[in-house]
């Protein structure tokens, strides 16, 4: 079954860019949507952004300026790029398959912001 | 964007008892609405979509209801495995995608 695997480095100076990596195995990158999604320690969900397989993106409007979501489909994969993180970007992000609804979820990475 | 507003904040129920939740929305979403379970160091679960369309392997003890702006999620009989946090989720077409603030269920 699909399976997504997240990679990426949890732990950031402010002003550093966040670069995480979803995976997708067991599946292709065609049929949905995929997205990035993120949880502040003790908080809610916030979405950050979608891309579909032709690179097409859609980006949550308080994150739009420093959001970049790509995809690499000879890789399997899409990528999620912010720039000028500070102690507010603090959360744990998952990746995730969206048809609407989030039917598949990463496992998430901690992503930490501290001078 | 669309506002989703999600009472209570916190149920306390003992296993066996009937949870209800609610959503309500800004504007109408017609019925394009998720509910979510989480559990604490884990990703969320779908559980429901198109706000009454249980997701597959989710047990028939959860059911959703409503259109417009509100919904209603019901877990008929609390098993102990049901006790998290639980979301609702917009994906109108129109707005971008949010969260409501989460209700917790939590054992009385």
């Amino acid at each position: 079954q699909v399976q997504l695997q997240q990679l990426g480095a949890g732990l950031l100076k402010p002003s550093e860019t966040l670069s995480l990596t979803c995976v997708v195995s067991g599946g292709s990158l065609t049929t949905h949507l995929w997205s990035w999604v993120r949880q502040p320690p003790g908080k809610g969900l916030e979405w950050i952004g979608d891309i579909n397989h032709v690179g097409g993106t859609d980006y949550s409007p308080p994150l739009e300026s420093r959001v970049t979501i790509s995809v690499d489909m000879s890789k399997s994969q899409f990528s999620l790029n912010l720039t000028a993180v500070t102690a507010a970007d603090t959360a744990v992000y998952y990746c995730a398959r969206n048809g609407g609804s989030f039917d598949l979820w990463g496992r998430g990475t901690l992503v930490t912001v501290s001078s | 964007e669309i506002v989703l507003t999600q009472s209570p904040g916190t149920l306390s129920l003992s296993p066996g008892e009937r949870a209800t939740l609610s959503c309500r929305a800004s504007q109408s979403v017609s019925r394009s609405l998720a509910w979510y379970q989480q559990k604490p160091g884990q990703a969320p679960r779908l559980l429901i979509n198109d706000a009454s369309n249980r997701a597959t392997g989710i047990p028939d003890r959860f059911s959703g209801s409503g259109s417009g702006t509100d919904f209603i999620l019901i877990i008929t009989r609390l098993e102990p495995e049901d006790f998290a946090v639980y979301y609702c989720q917009q994906y109108d077409a129109s707005f971008p995608c949010t969260f409501g603030q989460g209700t917790k269920v939590e054992i009385k």
